[in-house]
């Protein structure tokens, strides 16, 4: 059965840059029926979709954070990841890693993990 | 993209239904047939639990029923359930390869 993980720092300094990765394992990262996507979520908030990528390494990202945000896929590893750059406060949160479905539906989550700013 | 609005909080008793709205606009919900639920437990990931609007995944209980009129969406919940209380989200499908979210409504099972 398919499984996503999150794995990366879970404490980022203001200003500097949050890396995670995802490691999709039980499963192909290369189905064509499915994009693979970050979600966040601040504590005691709402969820937020940050970007999603597809196995061809095209990707859709929310405009609110595009100009932050990055993400990239590796099919050898069966991994993706997520870079935020120049951090604040304001992206403290716990961040998912999911599958979503070609009819943008969330089928898989990760666990998440939690990731502070200092 | 604007997220979508749910109300804060809903409240119901054991045996009852409650109906949990998602109101969207003519770029999301009301232009595609792409909403789905997810339920939501402290400290836990989202599971979700009705997609393309009134589909429901395997292993869900068929108490949990979706439905869309124009920019709404609805998620009911039939004879509530204590295991019920827990955080629902809607999110849907937006134009330009968006996804979006509702704020989330917090069920508390009386």
């Amino acid at each position: 059965q398919l499984q996503l993980q999150e794995s990366g720092p879970g404490l980022v300094k203001s200003s500097e840059t949050l890396s995670l990765t995802c490691t999709v394992s039980g499963g192909s990262i290369r189905s064509s029926s499915s994009y693979w996507a970050w979600i966040r979520q601040p504590p005691g908030k709402g969820l937020e979709w940050i970007g999603s990528i597809f196995h061809s390494g095209s990707s859709y990202l929310n405009p609110s954070l595009m100009r932050r945000v990055n993400m990239s896929i590796d099919k050898s590893k069966s991994q993706f990841s997520l870079r935020v750059d120049s951090v604040t406060a304001a992206d403290r949160a716990v961040y998912f890693c999911a599958r979503i479905s070609w009819t943008w539906h969330i089928d898989l989550w990760g666990r998440g993990t939690l990731v502070t700013v200092s | 993209q604007s997220a979508l609005t749910q109300p804060a909080s809903v409240s119901g008793s054991p045996g009852q239904s409650i109906t949990i709205s998602c109101t969207g606009s003519s770029s999301d919900i009301g232009a595609y047939d792409y909403v789905s639920w997810n339920q939501q437990y402290p400290g836990k990931a989202p599971k979700l639990i009705i997609y393309d609007v009134n589909n429901r995944p395997s292993g869900v209980s068929t108490r949990f029923s979706g439905s869309k009129s124009g920019d709404t969406a609805s998620l009911t919940i039939s004879g509530l359930q204590a295991e019920d209380e827990a955080t629902y989200y809607c999110s849907s499908y937006g134009n330009s390869n968006f996804l979006v979210f509702g704020g989330g409504t917090k069920l508390t099972v009386l």
